[in-house]
């Protein structure tokens, strides 16, 4: 059973990067069983699709965001990441990571973790 | 961008009552829906992929029907445990997700 735990700073400031990580257990990140994303929801809106990440480094990356998200997946860490620049305070939400064998449906997904982008 | 409405926003039945659950799109997906439950501080489970099929682990009381742009998750006979918001996710163009419905417990 793939398991998975989001980490990072809870509070980022308005222009800066958010970095997320997002560490994997119960499957090897190379072993290309699973596909690796990021998904995110504001308070009171919906979940929303930030990216994709394959064990070869291929990345899919929602259209609405792909010029600021940048994705990684580091092989001897057992871990993937997201980097998002220039952040406002529309991009304070929950973030998750997920993963599954299917490139179209989330699996296996992280407890969460809050992240406020503010001064 | 394709969007999906849920319907209802909230559902409030007995123990034994049927649920029914709905999603709409707004161009045809296909049968590239998958719906997920989402208990009160826990992270969404994957319920029913390609509009149909159970995930694995899933009551049988979990059915989900539809194709192109209408599709239903049912719960035959609810249980207490059943409380949770229901979300459908798409995957025919990229992804995304309707708002949810809260299922509720009389």
């Amino acid at each position: 059973q793939v398991q998975l735990q989001e980490s990072g700073p809870g509070l980022v400031k308005p222009s800066q990067t958010l970095s997320l990580t997002c560490i994997v257990s119960g499957d090897s990140i190379s072993s290309g069983n699973n596909y690796w994303s990021w998904i995110r929801q504001p308070a009171g809106k919906e979940l929303e699709w930030i990216g994709r990440i394959y064990t070869s480094g291929s990345t899919d990356y929602n259209p609405s965001l792909k010029s600021r998200v940048t994705m990684s997946v580091d092989s001897s860490e057992n871990q993937f990441s997201l980097r998002l620049s220039s952040v406002t305070a529309a991009d304070t939400a929950l973030y998750y990571c997920a993963a599954g064998p299917n490139p179209y449906y989330f699996d296996y997904w992280g407890q969460g973790t809050l992240v406020t982008a503010s001064s | 961008e394709v969007v999906l409405t849920q319907s209802p926003a909230t559902l409030s039945l007995s123990p034994g009552e049927r649920a029914t659950l709905s999603c709409r799109a707004s161009q045809s997906v296909g049968s590239c829906l998958g719906w997920y439950q989402r208990k009160p501080g826990q992270a969404p489970r994957l319920l029913i992929y390609t509009a149909s099929e159970r995930a694995t682990g899933i009551p049988a009381r979990f059915s989900g029907s539809g194709s192109g742009t209408d599709f239903t998750l049912t719960i035959s006979s609810l249980e207490p445990e059943d409380v949770a918001v229901y979300y459908c996710q798409q995957c025919s163009s990229w992804r995304t997700f309707g708002q949810g419905t809260k299922l509720e417990i009389k």
